[in-house]
């Protein structure tokens, strides 16, 4: 079935380094997705979004890239912080497909 | 802070009792959300809801069931409870026109005996 998915399940970041989260996505229709973050013990939180018509948006340190060719999108998370560690979920606008398991990023000191 | 609430934030039941959990949002949406998430997994859908009197399955199947008789209010119940139910479940909601991020409450923790 059409679902979202992410490269890599965990990513390792030394303190002030950038980080990089990738996400493939199936349906091509899609034109609307979201990053999420979610820390231990709390539900997701929205971080940006973005629509099919833009290829780049940016927001407090975090930017995300939208490659419709591919059908790829990714997260970029300028000088990380020990507070970024999280997991992070990339989804796509029918909210009635499931999410995939996120990429936990653990920021190293 | 989160406007998507929901009670409790553990449970820890014995089997066959009936529960219901709760999730209540104050941003007027209509459209409501149910996930179960295990552990370091990845979110099911398992109940939404598009607005009063209209609830739908997810692609998960569960054994739960929901109900929508107010805006603001999307509660979800399990009549007998079981060791295969303990799970963290997620309360979501969207409003606004056209497309729009998810608003999650901070999950109830479900375990089972």
């Amino acid at each position: 079935g059409e679902s979202v998915g992410l490269h890599l399940p965990t990513l390792s970041v030394q303190e002030g380094d950038n980080s990089i989260i990738n996400c493939a996505y199936s349906n091509s229709a899609s034109d609307y997705f979201i990053w999420y973050k979610q820390e231990s013990g709390k539900g997701p939180q929205f971080i940006i979004d973005i629509r099919s018509n833009m290829d780049k948006r940016q927001g407090q340190r975090v930017t995300v890239l939208l490659n419709k060719t591919v059908k790829h999108l990714s997260l970029q998370i300028a000088a990380t912080q020990p507070g970024d560690s999280a997991v992070y979920f990339c989804a796509e606008n029918d909210y009635k497909l499931s999410f995939g398991a996120g990429t936990t990023v653990t920021v190293r000191a | 802070e989160a406007d998507i609430y929901q009670t409790p934030r553990y449970l820890v039941i014995g089997t066959g009792k009936k529960i219901t959990l709760e999730c209540s949002q104050t941003m007027g949406h209509d459209k409501m959300y149910w996930y179960q998430q295990d552990p370091g997994m990845e979110l099911h859908l398992i109940h939404y809801s598009y607005g009063v009197n209209s609830t739908e399955k997810g692609d998960l199947s569960s054994e739960s069931t929901v109900s929508r008789i107010r805006t603001e209010h999307f509660p979800l119940t399990l009549e007998s409870a079981r060791p295969s139910h303990t799970s963290q479940y997620l309360c979501a909601s969207s409003g606004g026109p056209g497309t729009s991020p998810l608003h999650f409450g901070n999950g109830t923790r479900l375990t089972v005996t």
